[in-house]
């Protein structure tokens, strides 16, 4: 079955600057790759997601980029800012299973 | 919508007493999810309904685990008995298709 993995698990980065977040999956029929985030207490949010026949899609501060090729794909936040502090979980689907979720990456915006 | 509802918040109970969590889909969605998070092990799939149907529950972790769905805007996690080691946040998650779910605001559940 697919398998995800998720780099780094722990990320801290100044206000302003970027954050990349990259993910690894295995199956190749993987076709749909959404991104969720997670503040402290709350449920899991999606907030931007991306389809195999898509490189990159961008929504404001936030980009994700897929490989297929190398079966790999990363969330980009640029000009970070205090309330992006939060965990981020990658997921891959292939269409006939449900989502794999990454095991998280918990980013800290300091100011 | 009013999103994904489920009930209780937070819940307390004693090792060996009978846990009841319950969940409200978004109306129109055929997939409902059951997650457990925890620090260690991260978002697990516990099971998943198709049209009210189980479709998988190789995530349930054992047998003191019981997932229902008797009609498509209801369904329940039961764990019996309860020990402390359940003890983590539970996510219910329905979709349209399989894809993006979205997540109620989970039960947290302590076993003390």
């Amino acid at each position: 079955g697919e398998n995800v993995e998720q780099h780094p698990s722990t990320l801290s980065v100044q206000e302003g600057d970027s954050a990349v977040i990259k993910c690894t999956y295995s199956d190749s029929a993987s076709n749909y790759f959404p991104w969720y985030k997670q503040e402290l207490g709350k449920r899991p949010q999606l907030i931007i997601d991306i389809r195999s026949n898509v490189g990159e899609k961008k929504d404001q501060r936030i980009a994700v980029t897929l490989n297929k090729t190398a079966k790999h794909f990363s969330l980009h936040i640029t000009e970070t800012q205090p309330e992006d502090s939060a965990v981020y979980f990658c997921a891959a689907d292939s269409g006939n299973t449900p989502l794999v979720f990454g095991k998280g990456t918990r980013l800290s915006v300091i100011a | 919508d009013a999103g994904v509802i489920q009930s209780p918040r937070h819940e307390v109970t004693e090792m060996g007493q009978e846990v009841t969590l319950r969940c409200k889909p978004i109306s129109g969605h055929d997939y409902l999810f059951w997650y457990r998070q925890t620090m260690m092990r991260g978002l697990e799939l516990l099971i998943y309904f198709n049209n009210n149907v189980p479709i998988d529950d190789s995530g349930m972790p054992e047998d003191r685990f019981s997932a229902k769905m008797p009609n498509a805007s209801f369904s329940t996690l039961k764990i019996q008995p309860s020990e402390p080691r359940d003890s983590a946040v539970y996510f219910c998650a329905s979709s349209y298709g399989q894809i993006s779910p979205r997540f109620g605001s989970g039960t947290r559940l302590t076993v003390v």
